[in-house]
């Protein structure tokens, strides 16, 4: 079946300091990957849609200028999360569609900012 | 936008019984979709619903797609105690190249052994 692998799992860092997560689909081409964000006990909040080679769509009240990704290649797309604060603290989830795969969800991040 | 309602919240239970959760939408969907989520974990895909009463299962799991496209439910029965987790619905409204999804608000299921 369709994998999509998430990296790092969890990330510790400072607040200021800019935090990279990647997505990758392993084994399928992904033509569409979605970036989740989810509170405690909370659903998943999509940010943002990115399609290889373009810019991507982010939510409303979702700040691009913060999350920034890059969707370099069918199989990979990044997350930045810029000037890390606290509050930027979640648990942050990729997804990945491919044309017969459907959606495939990473395994999740945890970002903890101290 | 599309919202999602999806009840109920939570659910205790014990192991053996018999679940029932569903969802339903202000706006129709052209596929509905239903994922279990582990703590710590992204959802995984248990059912995947892209006609208009379909009504498909996969192993205990049962799910099926309202016939008005406007509402959805997944069935678990027999539970045991490695069902608990967060079940959550997802819709794709119609209009074709839309992919995104949108999420009802969860149940969390708890089963008693």
């Amino acid at each position: 079946g369709a994998v999509v692998s998430q990296h790092p799992s969890w990330v510790i860092c400072k607040s200021g300091t800019s935090v990279k997560i990647e997505c990758r689909s392993l084994d399928f081409q992904a033509t569409t990957m979605f970036w989740y964000r989810q509170f405690p006990k909370q659903s998943l909040m999509l940010m943002a849609t990115s399609n290889e080679g373009s810019k991507a769509t982010y939510e409303q009240g979702v700040e691009k200028d913060k999350f920034l990704i890059n969707h370099a290649s069918l199989t990979l797309s990044t997350l930045t999360v810029t000037s890390a604060h606290p509050e930027d603290s979640s648990f942050y989830i990729c997804s990945a569609a491919g044309a017969r795969e459907g959606y495939t969800f990473g395994s999740g991040t945890r970002l903890t900012v101290v | 936008g599309q919202q999602l309602n999806q009840s109920p919240q939570s659910m205790f239970i014990q192991e053996g019984e018999d679940v029932s959760m569903n969802c339903t939408s202000s706006s129709i969907f052209n596929t509905w979709l239903w994922y279990k989520q582990d703590p710590g974990e992204g959802p995984v895909l248990l059912i995947a619903l892209y006609k208009a009463g379909e009504l498909t299962s996969n192993g205990r799991l049962t799910a099926q797609f309202g016939i008005t496209r406007k509402d959805s439910f997944l069935n678990i029965s027999a539970s045991i105690p490695s069902d608990v987790g967060i079940y959550f619905c997802a819709g794709q409204p119609s209009g074709g190249s839309n992919y995104k999804l949108t999420f009802g608000k969860g149940t969390l299921l708890t089963v008693n052994p």
